[in-house]
């Protein structure tokens, strides 16, 4: 199975509402957390990362928040606007002590925004 | 925009094929990852180059295979096409900190369809 994964593969929200993106992982030695915004035909866009060591992360309208006990790391954007409908991935980033490992994807929640 | 392009934008191949797909990496990036998305999923970590070496891998066949070029370029060479290798084909550059926080850009992605 998937080491990331999101709870809810659509989230339909108001415009101007903020809105919660959840994911659960299962890699406890994961260390570095990023989370990327895709828009239909083009590449994953980075939004904000989060390292293992912290808790809270915020950026410009979005934060993210990472809960290690439970596995958990959400993304909230505030006053949501028509521009952030997309896909939404959290991916994490686990060095095994060999080669790079790559970044683990989940499959991704669809963010639509209602006018 | 990320910097990252890929080249080209869409290809058509037909089964038993040989493809190459093309990635020029962010400035001052050294390091190139491969991902293969299949539609409705995310990415999946092919493998990553640094220093013209390949310096990890993900659960792919060796008829996938890449290089990277001393201006950090770099391409992903997939022979004996298959038509579940039909995807989006994503490259993403960067110059990792560490092996465990990885913080990726990624390029808008070759669509690859094989008949």
């Amino acid at each position: 199975g998937e080491s990331v994964g999101l709870h809810l593969p659509t989230l339909s929200v108001q415009e101007g509402d903020n809105s919660i993106i959840n994911c659960a992982y299962s890699n406890s030695a994961s260390d570095y957390f990023i989370w990327y915004k895709q828009e239909s035909g083009k590449g994953p866009q980075f939004i904000i990362d989060i390292r293992s060591n912290m808790d809270k992360r915020q950026g410009q309208r979005v934060t993210v928040l990472l809960n290690k006990t439970v596995k958990h790391l959400s993304l909230q954007i505030a006053a949501t606007q028509p521009g952030d409908s997309a896909v939404y991935f959290c991916a994490e980033n686990t060095y095994s002590g060999g080669g790079a490992d790559g970044l683990t994807f989940g499959k991704g929640t669809h963010l639509i925004i209602q006018p | 925009e990320t910097g990252v392009t890929q080249s080209p934008t869409h290809l058509i191949k037909t089964r038993g094929q040989q493809v190459t797909l093309r990635c020029s990496s962010q400035s001052g990036h050294n390091t190139v990852s491969w991902y293969q998305q299949a539609l409705g999923q995310g990415p999946q970590f092919i493998f990553q180059y640094y220093r013209e070496e390949e310096n990890g891998r993900g659960n792919f066949p060796p008829r996938f295979s890449g290089l990277q070029f001393p201006n950090y370029s770099s391409e992903l060479n997939v022979n004996a096409l298959e038509l579940d290798d039909s995807a989006l084909y994503l490259c993403a550059s960067s110059s990792p900190l560490s092996r465990s926080t990885d913080t990726q850009y990624f390029g808008p992605g070759t669509r690859l369809t094989v008949l």
